[in-house]
């Protein structure tokens, strides 16, 4: 079955340390992956995906297809990454995507 | 704001009443997708268009949910003799059919906080 697992719900992590939210997925072929970002009182909205291969805010994540898995990583925390992150994915050409149940990512000042 | 919208932002009824959302996607956007979410989880997939084709439908979606979007643009979601077990965020997302091999990816709206009572 087509899964993304996010063993972490909640991480804090002080200011100016390194990030990394974990991220496992089972899909077979070659899937699409993502990460959605929700600050409070805000939508859901797209912070990167694999195939762009860029750093958004800081961020990057790289897919290892070895060990199933696309964590997301920032150098150094700031306080305004606080916020609630979602991994997804979706199979290739599949329209439904897939959510994990998310990491509350708090950023200790 | 171009994004998409979605009404109401709240809605509290009772169970056994019918209600219905209402989702604008991005305009250039041909894919809608309704998704919901509980405490604690992430978004779950409920349903999807292209155009106005409702093209797959999750085994979530009971027979009390129906879905349109009738001319291709804006979509409703409809629940008819609501549950207490209805109660959840139901977000509304839209994305671009590009037919390249990857699809842009899904803008979501604010979402309908559902309260049943």
């Amino acid at each position: 079955a087509q899964r993304v697992t996010q063993p972490e719900k909640l991480l804090s992590v002080f200011k100016g340390a390194p990030v990394e939210l974990k991220c496992n997925y089972s899909y077979s072929g070659s899937p699409e992956l993502f990460w959605y970002v929700q600050y409070s009182r805000q939508r859901l909205q797209l912070l990167l995906r694999h195939i762009s291969r860029e750093s958004i805010k800081g961020f990057t994540a790289d897919l290892n297809k070895g060990e199933t898995s696309f964590h997301l990583k920032k150098p150094f925390a700031q306080e305004e990454d606080s916020a609630m992150y979602y991994c997804a994915g979706r199979g290739f050409g599949n329209e439904k995507l897939t959510f994990g149940t998310g990491t509350r990512l708090t950023i200790i000042p | 704001d171009t994004g998409v919208s979605q009404n109401p932002r709240h809605k509290i009824t009772k169970r056994g009443q019918n209600v219905t959302f209402r989702c604008d996607p991005i305009s250039e956007h041909n894919r809608l997708y309704w998704y919901r979410q509980t405490l604690g989880q992430g978004p779950e997939f409920l349903t999807y268009f292209q155009n106005e084709a409702q093209l797959e439908k999750s085994r979530l979606l009971s027979d009390r949910f129906s879905a349109e979007r009738p001319k291709g643009s804006f979509s409703t979601l409809e629940i008819q003799r609501t549950e207490q077990g209805d109660s959840a965020m139901y977000l509304c997302a839209s994305s671009l059919s590009t037919g390249k091999p990857y699809n842009s990816p899904l803008h979501f709206g604010n979402g309908t906080r559902l309260t049943v009572t």
